[in-house]
């Protein structure tokens, strides 16, 4: 099953450290989304690429947050000097263009826990 | 902007019980909107969707109706078993957008 995969699954950090996480999405998908998800809330949207552009961010997305897509296949979220409120399910997902990307099927999430 | 809203949780029913959850949207023009499912330890599946007005979205025994005249999308289904149970979210995608837009989901409890 060559679903969207997500690296790591977990990360615990400290207040002020930087983080990295990995999105792979699936091959043949070339619009990829960024999402964050708190405990009892839904996933909130954070920032979307199609191919290597990205297209639209979130307020949600401050400057400490960045993220990438080079080559237009995985992506990168990068947190800088993370607060506690970073703390969240960090979920990635990916879709065709067009009407068909309607469908975003998403990966497990990235859980973040800054102390 | 556009927002969801579904019934609040959890839901508790008995294996074999007829299960509702409402969900209600505000959004301009014809948004297409869908049932996401969550079951403990995963990500997130998409259940169903539909796309237009009266549109019917079902999967699994689920389904769905687009109703523009009301803004809602409640998901029902006739016989819930213990499997089902599992955090359901609606949502939806704006007419011109690309992000889906998630109520705060509604916990499904089911006990044999």
């Amino acid at each position: 099953d060559t679903g969207v995969s997500q690296d790591p699954r977990h990360k615990i950090t400290k207040r002020g450290q930087n983080v990295t996480f990995r999105c792979d999405p699936i091959s043949e998908h070339n619009r990829l989304y960024w999402y964050r998800q708190t405990l009892g809330q839904g996933p909130e949207f954070l920032t979307y690429f199609q191919n290597e552009a990205q297209l639209e961010k979130s307020r949600l997305l401050s400057d400490r947050f960045s993220a990438e897509r080079p080559k237009g296949s995985f992506s990168t979220l990068e947190i800088q000097r993370t607060e506690q409120g970073d703390s969240a399910m960090y979920l990635c997902a990916s879709s065709l263009g067009g009407r068909l990307s309607y469908e975003q099927y998403f990966g497990p999430g990235t859980r973040l826990t800054v102390t | 902007g556009n927002s969801v809203t579904q019934m609040e949780g959890p839901v508790t029913l008995s294996e074999e019980a007829f299960l509702t959850i409402n969900c209600t949207y505000t959004a301009t023009g014809y948004p297409s909107l869908f049932w996401y499912v969550q079951y403990p330890g995963e990500g997130l599946q998409l259940l169903l969707k539909a796309t237009k007005a009266d549109d019917k979205g079902s999967n699994k025994g689920f389904e769905a109706t687009y109703r523009k005249e009301t803004t809602s999308f409640h998901l029902e289904k006739g016989s819930v078993q213990v499997s089902d149970s599992a955090v359901y979210f609606c949502a939806l995608i704006g007419e011109y957008g690309n992000k889906l837009v998630f109520g705060a989901g509604t916990i499904l409890r089911v006990k044999s």
